[in-house]
């Protein structure tokens, strides 16, 4: 089945600064890419999502980016602000939709002010 | 979008006891998702209900110990049997819709 790698587990920047986070995924198959935004005691929020047909996109301070060939998706958050501090988890899917989501192990992102 | 309310928020129960979540979705939906989410873990799927058969489970997740019923389109049960400490975790529905998903809040289970 399906398997997805997330790094860095933990990611520390200075306000102002960019994050990436990085997903590898195993099953060539998988066709939705999700980005989830998760804050303490609260539930996953969607913040971007690709879907295979895409190279990139993006929304606002947000970015993700897709590589077919080497099974790979990146988050990109520019200008970080405190409140972009949570953890956050890409995911992948390999049946039509949103369906069926195999997350990573998750990014504890904290901006530091 | 589509609005998830789940009961209970949280719980602390006795191990060997049973607990049984429900999950509230605002509009019809084909298939539901439960997934559970260790202490500062990821997500991972349990099984997908769907109404009018039984559930699929992921592997490493069984029928007698995570019973689901789908009784209609817009509501699911996910109970939790014979419990232990190891089930301590967070467990949440979950739909599809046509762009994405969406969760309910979570019920934070406790077992002592």
């Amino acid at each position: 089945g399906e398997n997805v790698e997330q790094h860095p587990s933990t990611l520390s920047v200075q306000e102002g600064d960019s994050a990436v986070i990085k997903c590898t995924y195993s099953d060539s198959a998988s066709n939705y890419f999700p980005w989830y935004k998760q804050e303490l005691g609260k539930r996953p929020q969607l913040i971007i999502d690709i879907r295979s047909n895409v190279g990139e996109k993006k929304d606002q301070r947000i970015a993700v980016t897709l590589n077919k060939t080497a099974k790979h998706f990146s988050l990109h958050i520019t200008e970080t602000q405190p409140e972009d501090s949570a953890v956050y988890f890409c995911a992948a899917s390999v049946v039509q939709g949103a369906q069926k989501l195999v997350f990573g192990q998750g990014t504890r992102l904290t901006i530091n002010p | 979008s589509a609005v998830i309310s789940q009961k209970p928020s949280r719980d602390i129960c006795q191990r060997g006891t049973s607990l049984t979540i429900q999950c509230q979705v605002d509009s019809q939906v084909t298939m539901m998702f439960w997934y559970r989410q260790q202490p500062g873990q990821s997500l991972t799927l349990i099984a997908t209900a769907n109404q009018g058969s039984e559930a699929t489970y992921e592997s490493g997740f069984v029928i007698d110990k995570f019973p689901i019923s789908r009784p209609n389109l817009t509501f699911s049960t996910l109970t939790v049997s014979n419990m232990s400490p190891e089930d301590s975790s967070i467990y949440l529905c979950s739909v599809a819709g046509i762009t994405e998903a969406f969760f309910g809040q979570g019920t934070r289970l406790t077992v002592v």
